[in-house]
């Protein structure tokens, strides 16, 4: 059974970098791609960028120049940053390799 | 907008028969397999359904997913009030490199 839990600031301001980790507890982390998919207030699932445990990454070309995910291995974590954050980033951020294992969500509110 | 089409909304008396649609293309859905997620009010996504037709353990069997060329459909039969929930359908984009949803359909049990 594998267990995420993730954190990462809840308040940023436009301009700012919103910085997310989630730390994968249990066993098959070298299995998967682990992803993060967030959702809008009221909107539907968007995914973001996935990374596996050999640094491999793809991102949604839209998000691409703002993203930069990371790995590390020994602590089996993977990290978000998402760059110059605008109210259009405002959403619940999961973290989840798409399977049956998904994160608490972090709600990020971006507000002057 | 999103890259696969999903109508807003559907809804069902309790016992009977729904289907939700997802709609793509050739680069995601006719190239790759589809997952079904269901989500309540204010949970994380559950996966329902994955490539195309199997169901993780747990799920129960009332729920049924199918693919033909560029379509999917999610079926749920012997509707239950607590079906009740947003189900989107997802797939591997080839030209994208990446992972689309659906927009989500809101199922209400009347």
């Amino acid at each position: 059974q594998v267990q995420l839990q993730q954190w990462g600031a809840g308040q940023l301001k436009p301009s700012e970098t919103l910085s997310l980790t989630c730390a994968i507890y249990g066993e098959f982390f070298s299995g998967y791609f682990w992803s993060w998919v967030r959702q809008s207030p009221g909107k539907g699932l968007e995914w973001i960028a996935e990374i596996n445990h050999s640094g491999t990454t793809n991102c949604l070309p839209s998000l691409k120049s703002r993203v930069t995910m990371s790995v590390d291995t020994s602590k089996k974590q993977v990290s978000l940053e998402l760059r110059s954050v605008s109210a259009a980033d405002t959403a619940v951020y999961y973290c989840t390799n798409l399977w049956v294992d998904w994160g608490q969500g972090t709600l990020v509110t971006v507000s002057s | 907008q999103s890259v696969l089409t999903q109508p807003p909304s559907a809804s069902g008396t309790p016992g009977q028969r729904v289907t939700i649609s997802c709609s793509g293309g050739s680069s995601n859905i006719g190239s790759n397999t589809v997952n079904w997620y269901q989500q309540l009010p204010g949970t994380a996504p559950k996966l329902l359904i994955y490539t195309n037709n199997q169901r993780p353990s747990g799920v129960p069997d009332r729920f049924s997913g199918s693919k033909s060329g560029t379509s999917a459909s999610l079926a749920i039969s012997g509707l239950q009030s607590e079906d009740e929930a947003d189900y989107y359908c997802a797939a591997r984009d080839d030209i994208l490199s990446a992972w689309v949803f659906g927009g989500g359909t809101k199922l209400t049990v009347l």
